[in-house]
């Protein structure tokens, strides 16, 4: 079965510093997504892109944040300056069309500020 | 503001017991309720998709029911097996006139612990 693949499981960052965190959505997909858990907490949208723009995006996807479709397979999410309190598992998901809604994640990387 | 609400937050039954999970959402105004299973150190896993024009969904022993006037949905599992253990999360899409918005809205979770 096709699958989202996120790299890297887990990466590890200094505080203040930028990371980008990668996708591959499953690739006759449409609409892709960020979203974030915090540990012991729900899981929370952050960002949703369709047609090489931002269609929706969440209180907690402010100006730190960035995501962009570089080429035709890989999705990224970008933090600028990296705080102590974006420590979470990050999943990338994708769907296919309007019709089908069936979201797909990824395993998600796990990111930890220190 | 939407707020979906799982219970019980966790539940330990032993094998081939049938159980319910619920969920509830405060804004009736849904476009579709997803239930995923999230194993740990793995993503989600769409089980369910319930369109808010539905009443349930079934797909083998899960079946899915939503009562969107109430705000409310539950996850029927028949006949449990030890790998149905994990976390179930229940996710709202936030309908508006001429469609749905794009994020979910996740519950908690029940985390779910069969005993073989």
């Amino acid at each position: 079965e096709p699958e989202v693949t996120q790299t890297p499981s887990h990466q590890v960052t200094q505080m203040g510093q930028e990371v980008i965190l990668r996708c591959v959505p499953i690739s006759n997909h449409l609409y892709f997504y960020w979203y974030r858990q915090i540990l012991g907490q729900k899981v929370e949208f952050l960002v949703s892109f369709y047609n090489n723009e931002i269609s929706e995006k969440s209180e907690i996807f402010d100006d730190q944040f960035s995501v962009e479709r570089p080429d035709g397979s890989n999705f990224t999410l970008k933090i600028r300056s990296t705080k102590l309190e974006d420590s979470a598992m990050y999943f990338c998901a994708s769907r296919g069309d309007r019709v089908n809604e069936k979201l797909f994640f990824g395993s998600g990387t796990q990111l930890s500020v220190l | 503001k939407q707020e979906v609400t799982q219970i019980p937050a966790a539940l330990s039954v032993p094998e081939g017991e049938n159980l319910v999970l619920n969920c509830s959402f405060t804004d009736s105004a849904i476009y579709n309720l997803q239930w995923f299973r999230q194993d740990p150190g793995k993503g989600l896993t769409s089980l369910l998709l319930i369109q808010s024009s539905q009443r349930e969904q079934t797909s083998g022993r899960l079946n899915a029911s939503l009562d969107k006037s109430s705000g409310r949905s539950t996850l029927y599992i028949a006949a449990s097996q030890p790998g149905d253990s994990a976390t179930y999360l229940c996710a709202v899409r936030r309908g508006y006139s001429g469609g749905g918005a794009d994020g979910l809205t996740f519950g908690k979770g029940t985390h779910l612990i069969i005993q073989p």
